[in-house]
C-alpha cells in the first residue's frame, strides 16, 4: 500500500519554510525523498533508515519517526530552485521494493 | 554524460504497433527498474532486475515485456497496448537491489497510445 503525502500542494514565497509529511500504514525500514521538476527525472535527495536519524541536504532536511510510521521533509528558507514535486518512497522491513506517495507540488515564488 | 539515459523521449503508437523503450545506465549499478508514472498517481513499480535476473514482476499485463541483456541495459517491449497505457515510463538503477538503496532515474519516455 502506498504512503500518504500531505499536503498535495503548497505555494511559498522565497525565504519561507514548509513541511511535507509522508505516512505509512506499514512498519518502515527506509524512507526516500526525491524531487522531480517538470519534464525531468526524479532526483534523489536523501534516504533515512530505521533509527530515527535526521538528515540534511543544504537547507532541506528530513526526519523519520518509526513509531508513527512517518517521515517529514523540511524546506527551510526556500529558494526558487526548490520548486518541483516531492515524492517519498517507503520500504518495509521485509520487502526490497519501494512504494511511492502521490507527490507534493511545491511552488516557490519571488 | 547523464547517469541513466532513456530513448526515445517521446513515443506515439497505435494499439496494434510493436515498439521498444530503451534504458542505459553508466553508473556501474547492478539493479534496474521500470516504473509507470501517470498524472496525479504515485509511481508504480513494474519490473525489477538484479544482476540481469528479473526479481520483481508487479502484476504487469503481458503486453509489457522487459528484457535485461546485461547490467547496463534494460528494455521494455510493447505490443497491443491500450489507451490507459499512455503515461511516462521511467527507468531507474541502484547499486544493488534493496529498499535502502538510492535510485537514480532517467528522464523517462512519454508514451501516447492512439
Amino acid at each position: 500500500q502506498q504512503p500518504v503525502q500531505s499536503p498535495q500542494a503548497v505555494i511559498l514565497r522565497e525565504g519561507e519554510d514548509a513541511v511535507i509529511n509522508c505516512s505509512s500504514s506499514k512498519a518502515l525500514y527506509s524512507v526516500h525523498w526525491y524531487r522531480q521538476k517538470h519534464g525531468e527525472a526524479p532526483v534523489f535527495l536523501m534516504i533515512l533508515l530505521k533509527g530515527g536519524e535526521q538528515k540534511g541536504h543544504e537547507k532541506i532536511s528530513a526526519s523519520f519517526n518509526e513509531k508513527k510510521q512517518q517521515s517529514s521533509l523540511y524546506l527551510t528558507a526556500s529558494q526558487l530552485s526548490y520548486s518541483g514535486t516531492y515524492f517519498c518512497g517507503t520500504g518495509a522491513s521485509n520487502d526490497y521494493k519501494l512504494s511511492f506517495g502521490a507527490g507534493t507540488t511545491v511552488t516557490v515564488r519571488a | 554524460e547523464t547517469g541513466v539515459t532513456q530513448t526515445p523521449r517521446h513515443l506515439v503508437m497505435g494499439m496494434t504497433n510493436k515498439k521498444s523503450l530503451k534504458c542505459e545506465q553508466h553508473l556501474g549499478h547492478n539493479a534496474m527498474y521500470w516504473y509507470k508514472q501517470s498524472a496525479k498517481k504515485p509511481l508504480e513499480l513494474m519490473f525489477v532486475y538484479s544482476l540481469e535476473e528479473r526479481v520483481e514482476n508487479n502484476s504487469v499485463p503481458s503486453r509489457f515485456s522487459p528484457e535485461c541483456p546485461n547490467s547496463s541495459h534494460l528494455f521494455l517491449h510493447l505490443h497491443t497496448l491500450q489507451p490507459e497505457d499512455s503515461a511516462l515510463y521511467l527507468c531507474a538503477s541502484s547499486q544493488v537491489h534493496g529498499s535502502n538503496q538510492p535510485q537514480h532515474f532517467g528522464d523517462g519516455t512519454r508514451l501516447s497510445i492512439l
